[in-house]
This record gives C-alpha cells, sequence and structure tokens, in this order.
C-alpha cells in the first residue's frame, strides 16, 4: 500500500517562499506510469490542482500558479517537493500531496498539511 | 476556467438513492471519459471512489456508482449510509491548460 506524508513549516511570512516536501512510502517514485501530484485546499473551500511531476522531472502547472512555482524529485530518497514563492494570505491552505496515474486519477492521498501565510 | 458546477448540498434517508450532478463544458466532461469523484470526510484527506466515469478503485462499496450524459456526470449513492455523510468532489481531466478542472464540492447529509 502505498503511503504520501507532507513535511514543512506550518507559518510563512508574506512575500517568503513555500516549500513542501511529500515522502512517498510502500512503492517507488520511480515506477513508469505514476505521476505526483499536489493539491490544496483552502479553509472551507474546494480542491485546487497545483501541479504535478513525473519522476523524469518533467512537469505540469497549473497556468495560474505556474510562474511562481517550481517542483522537483528526489530518487534517492523517494521524495518529491514544491516550492511557491512569493506567497500571500490568499496561498494559506491545507496542502496535499498524491500519487496519479491513469484516467488523470489521484489514487493516494498524503494526510494534508497546513500551511498559514501570516506575518 | 470555471469550476466544474455542484449542487453545494444533497440530503437523503438512511437507505435511499441520491445522485449528485456535475456539470462541465465539451471542453473538459463533454469530450473526455475522465471523470474522477472523491469524498472527503471532515479533517480527513480526499478518497478516490469513482474514476473514468463509473469505474470502482479495489475496496470501495458497489453502493458508489458513475454516469455520464453530454457535459454532465452524476454520482449515486444507494442504500445511504450515516458513514456517507462527507463532502464529494468531482474533477476532469480538460483541454485547457489547467488540465485538471475540480468541482466546488457537494455535502451529503444522512437524516
Amino acid at each position: 500500500q502505498v503511503q504520501l506524508q507532507e513535511s514543512g513549516p506550518g507559518l510563512v511570512k508574506p512575500s517568503q517562499t513555500l516549500s513542501l516536501t511529500c515522502t512517498v512510502s510502500g512503492g517507488s517514485i520511480s515506477s513508469d506510469g505514476y505521476y505526483w501530484g499536489w493539491i490544496r485546499q483552502h479553509p472551507g473551500k474546494g480542491l485546487e490542482w497545483i501541479g504535478y511531476i513525473y519522476y523524469s522531472g518533467s512537469t505540469y502547472y497549473n497556468p495560474s500558479l505556474k510562474s511562481r512555482l517550481t517542483m522537483s524529485v528526489d530518487t534517492s530518497k523517494n521524495q518529491f517537493s514544491l516550492k511557491l514563492t512569493s506567497v500571500t494570505v490568499a496561498d494559506t491552505a491545507v496542502y496535499y500531496c498524491a500519487r496519479g496515474g491513469s484516467a488523470y486519477k489521484f489514487d493516494f492521498w498524503g494526510q494534508g498539511t497546513l500551511v498559514t501565510v501570516s506575518s | 476556467q470555471s469550476a466544474l458546477t455542484q449542487p453545494a448540498s444533497v440530503s437523503g434517508s438512511p437507505g435511499q438513492s441520491i445522485t449528485i450532478s456535475c456539470t462541465g463544458t465539451s471542453s473538459d466532461i463533454g469530450r473526455y471519459d475522465y471523470v474522477s469523484w472523491y469524498q472527503q470526510h471532515p479533517g480527513k484527506a480526499p478518497k478516490l471512489i469513482i474514476y473514468e466515469v463509473s469505474n470502482r478503485p479495489s475496496g470501495v462499496s458497489n453502493r458508489f456508482s458513475g454516469s455520464k450524459s453530454g457535459n454532465t456526470a452524476s454520482l449515486t449513492i444507494s442504500g445511504l449510509q450515516a458513514e456517507d455523510e462527507a463532502d464529494y468532489y468531482c474533477t476532469s481531466y480538460t483541454s485547457s491548460s489547467t488540465q485538471y478542472i475540480f468541482g466546488a464540492g457537494t455535502r451529503v447529509t444522512v437524516l
């Protein structure tokens, strides 16, 4: 059973960079046919796709976040990461990492981590 | 890209069947069979319950079923149970650069 776990600071100051890491266990991040995504949920709101990355390093980003977003993968650690620059209070959300696969579905999710942007 | 349209809430009594609609456009639901549904209990991560319009992942109850007609997808929960009380989100692949588009979510209440 694949498991994912997000980690990173729960509090980020405005204009700074939000950095999160997702550690994958129970399976290899280098498995063919899968990609590794981030989805966020603003407090009391719906889900928003942020982007995803393949183990090869190819990335696909939500155009609304693309200019501030960088994703990376570390196959040696079975981890992938997200960096979002120049954050504002509007970036306050629960951030989930998830495994994506065929049919554009996310079948395994991390528990989520709340990131608050505040001075 | 606007979100997929879902009713804000749907309710039903135990044992009843309810249906949640998810309306998109000819660029997403109407074009692709890549519609998924997620169930989210309060404070928990979303859980995949339907993919490719009508397929259930292993371990998901067969009380959950999905369908699609034109630009609208639907999730039906039959034999409603107290544990089904949760938020439900639809999502679709889209031909726009956004790739993924989510619905705003439907709160299911078991009366």
